[in-house]
């Protein structure tokens, strides 16, 4: 089985604080996306990478940036937490385009408050 | 671009009551239409998938959905409601070529009465 894993369930940071979220894949997966989930709004992409440094912006990119050094990890920075960036955070990894229907396999989630 | 309405964001049905969970979306190219379904305080995790073979899909723990052309819609059935299906559902779309652009509803929350 597919496993995600991020680094943390619950985080709690303050404004202005520096805030790594890690993701990692145990599938050798190419794909790997970052969400937030926010209610009324399911789910809006931040940040995709499709391969080892390499990164494509989503719908939301701002006030976030993200890093893949290593194919089974896609770490998502917050350079400078405020208080809007409260939210659901989600990880997800997909195998290359055409293996297994293209399903997106996701992590537990970080619920990150930032006061 | 492709899109995803879910129509109602709260369902609320009896214990054996037919669960209906309703999306419609929007694509200029076949899409390829998903379900997913979040229990409380956890990630998602598929329930099924329309990648374009057979129209009517079967999922996970009894739940399938119908793909209808015509109708724009992807709707989430099940039979019989089990307490244990009380959770959010998202339905998504993405191009056939292109999963790197997966498009959320906004999602549905079922409530499974006793």
């Amino acid at each position: 089985d597919v496993k995600v894993t991020q680094s943390s369930r619950y985080l709690v940071k303050r404004t202005g604080e520096k805030v790594f979220l890690e993701c990692v894949q145990d599938m050798d997966h190419e794909n790997m996306f970052w969400y937030r989930q926010d209610p009324g709004l399911g789910l809006r992409l931040i940040y995709f990478s499709y391969d080892v440094k390499m990164k494509e912006k989503g719908d939301i990119p701002e006030g976030y940036s993200v890093s893949r050094e290593k194919k089974e990890r896609f770490s998502l920075i917050l350079e400078s937490a405020s208080t809007n960036q409260t939210s659901m955070y989600l990880c997800a990894s997909r195998p290359p385009t055409g293996v297994r229907g293209d399903t997106q396999y996701f992590g537990p989630g970080t619920r990150l408050t930032v006061l | 671009a492709q899109s995803v309405t879910q129509l109602g964001s709260h369902v609320s049905v009896s214990e054996g009551a037919l669960v209906l969970l309703r999306c419609n979306y929007s694509s200029s190219v076949p899409p390829y239409l998903f379900w997913y379904v979040q229990y409380p305080n956890q990630g998602l995790q598929l329930l099924l998938k329309y990648t374009s073979a057979a129209t009517l899909v079967k999922g996970i723990n009894g739940f399938e959905a119908e793909f209808k052309k015509s109708e724009t819609s992807f709707h989430l059935t099940k039979p019989s409601a089990h307490m244990s299906d009380a959770a959010e559902y998202f339905c998504a779309v993405s191009l056939k070529y292109n999963n790197n652009d997966m498009r959320f509803g906004a999602g549905t929350r079922l409530t499974v009465k006793p």
